[in-house]
């Protein structure tokens, strides 16, 4: 089963929209962490935020912001005034409190029309 | 201070052939990782290493896979027999502990291509 699940595939906003990409993960885990990375056409992941199981609290940074719901499992990312930068791949990962490794969603190619 | 760095970019090989895949992780990083990405899906974890040691190998497909990391810093990814469903972009990343906590800093990747 699907551990991170990134239910939109592709995504196009026009520049200065708001846009939210969705992120849905799965673990029997009491602790875990939330990731979401950016990968851009130049194809390395670049890291933008990590959040514990026991912090709830919502974030901001600048333009973007993540609103994490334990009750319904999901992790969200939000970019206001999205700009033409903004276009890459975005992936959601889930790192369990028992293990190492990252599980990936499949991540949500945007793209933000000029 | 320098990243992941990876190397080679690109490597182009024909099936049947053996392949070595470099990875330098960030300095004073113990712990290191493999994921393989194929087209349009996320990364798929292959293999950790904390330290000189293979913590974990589950993700490895078979035994035509196969990582070092023989001085704890550099590792090398070695592919056996290379099939053409082994294309794929091979990333390495690095964690400072290990911890499930710690985030993981990727490479720009290998993009691996058999013909």
């Amino acid at each position: 089963a699907q551990k991170v699940t990134q239910a939109q595939t592709e995504i196009s906003v026009v520049e200065k929209e708001d846009v939210t990409l969705d992120c849905v993960y799965e673990t029997r885990d009491t602790t875990y962490y939330l990731f979401w990375y950016k990968q851009p056409p130049s194809g390395e992941l670049v890291f933008l935020i990590r959040r514990n199981s026991f912090d709830e609290q919502n974030e901001i940074s600048g333009r973007y912001s993540w609103n994490f719901q334990k009750s319904t499992s999901s992790f969200n990312f939000t970019i206001t005034a999205s700009q033409v930068v903004d276009s890459a791949v975005y992936f959601c990962a889930l790192s369990e409190g028992t293990g190492n490794q990252f599980y990936f969603g499949t991540g949500t190619s945007l793209t933000v029309i000029p | 201070g320098a990243g992941v760095s990876q190397t080679p970019s690109n490597k182009v090989t024909e099936k049947g052939k053996y392949v070595e895949l470099r990875c330098d992780p960030i300095s004073g990083h113990t712990a290191l990782y493999w994921y393989r990405q194929s087209l349009g899906q996320g990364p798929e974890f292959l293999i950790y290493f904390q330290g000189t040691g293979a913590a974990d190998d589950s993700g490895l497909p078979n035994d035509r896979f196969f990582a070092v990391r023989p001085e704890g810093s550099v590792s090398t990814l070695k592919i056996q027999r290379t099939e053409r469903g082994d294309s794929a972009v091979y990333l390495c990343a690095s964690s400072l502990w290990g911890l499930a906590t710690d985030t993981q800093y990727f490479g720009p990747g290998t993009r691996l291509t058999v013909l």
